[in-house]
């Protein structure tokens, strides 16, 4: 159980335009949704903490205007990045916390977005 | 506020090494303390936790002791495998900041 999936696996965006990314828990209800960004030294950073029916939580540094989290129900979030230059190329991933279980998160897959 | 330091990598060993990777951390409160596991294209995983001060986290072979004394979590493995080749992530989690913490990361590579 605590299948967490990714769309799109992988998707390649022109500079300036949107990409949206989803995220779903397949078999639980997650109450809280967490986005995080993975730099080329492997280094894991947390982007924002979303609840379900609720504006995500940044953190200091991301923009929240380039990052659009919503967290529309207790199975989906969604990350849009807005207005995509190169330096916005990364790997995406995003993991669901079920209950405030000490932390047990059940991460996505991954997405890797390439800006050219 | 909470931090997670993990040893320099990329560790390379030879299968059916013994492994070591170190885990220190700095935190309010009372943590609990994570290893995951992240192969090649792939999102993380949870390999083992322990909730509490002496409890032993274990999974595939692995294992790790949460020593409060020393503020560590090491992970060991005993033999590992080509299979186990991957990058380990140290993290910790507290009420308080209600997110985990993660460590920089250790690739580990195993070989032939």
């Amino acid at each position: 159980g605590a299948v967490v999936s990714q769309h799109p696996s992988r998707v390649i965006c022109k500079s300036g335009t949107s990409v949206k990314i989803e995220c779903r828990s397949l078999d639980f209800q997650a109450t809280t949704m967490f986005w995080y960004r993975q730099f080329p030294k492997q280094s894991l950073m947390l982007m924002a903490t979303s609840n379900e029916g609720s504006k995500a939580t940044y953190e200091q540094g991301v923009e929240k205007d380039k990052f659009l989290i919503n967290h529309a129900s207790l199975t989906l979030s969604t990350l849009t990045v807005t207005s995509a230059h190169p330096e916005d190329s990364s790997f995406y991933i995003c993991s669901a916390r079920a209950t405030i279980k000490e932390g047990e998160q059940y991460f996505g897959p991954g997405t890797r977005l390439t800006v050219t | 506020g909470n931090s997670v330091t993990q040893m320099e990598g990329p560790v390379t060993l030879s299968e059916e090494a013994f492994l070591t990777i170190n885990c220190t951390y700095t935190a309010t409160g009372y943590p609990s303390l994570f290893w995951y596991v992240q192969y090649p294209g792939e999102g993380l995983q949870l390999l083992l936790k322990a909730t509490k001060a002496d409890d032993k986290g274990s999974n595939k072979g692995f294992e790790a002791t949460y020593r409060k004394e020393t503020t560590s979590f090491h992970l060991e493995k005993g033999s590992v495998q080509v299979s186990d080749s991957a990058v380990y992530f140290c993290a910790l989690y507290t009420g308080t900041a209600s997110k985990l913490t993660f460590g920089t990361g250790t690739r580990l590579q195993v070989t032939l």
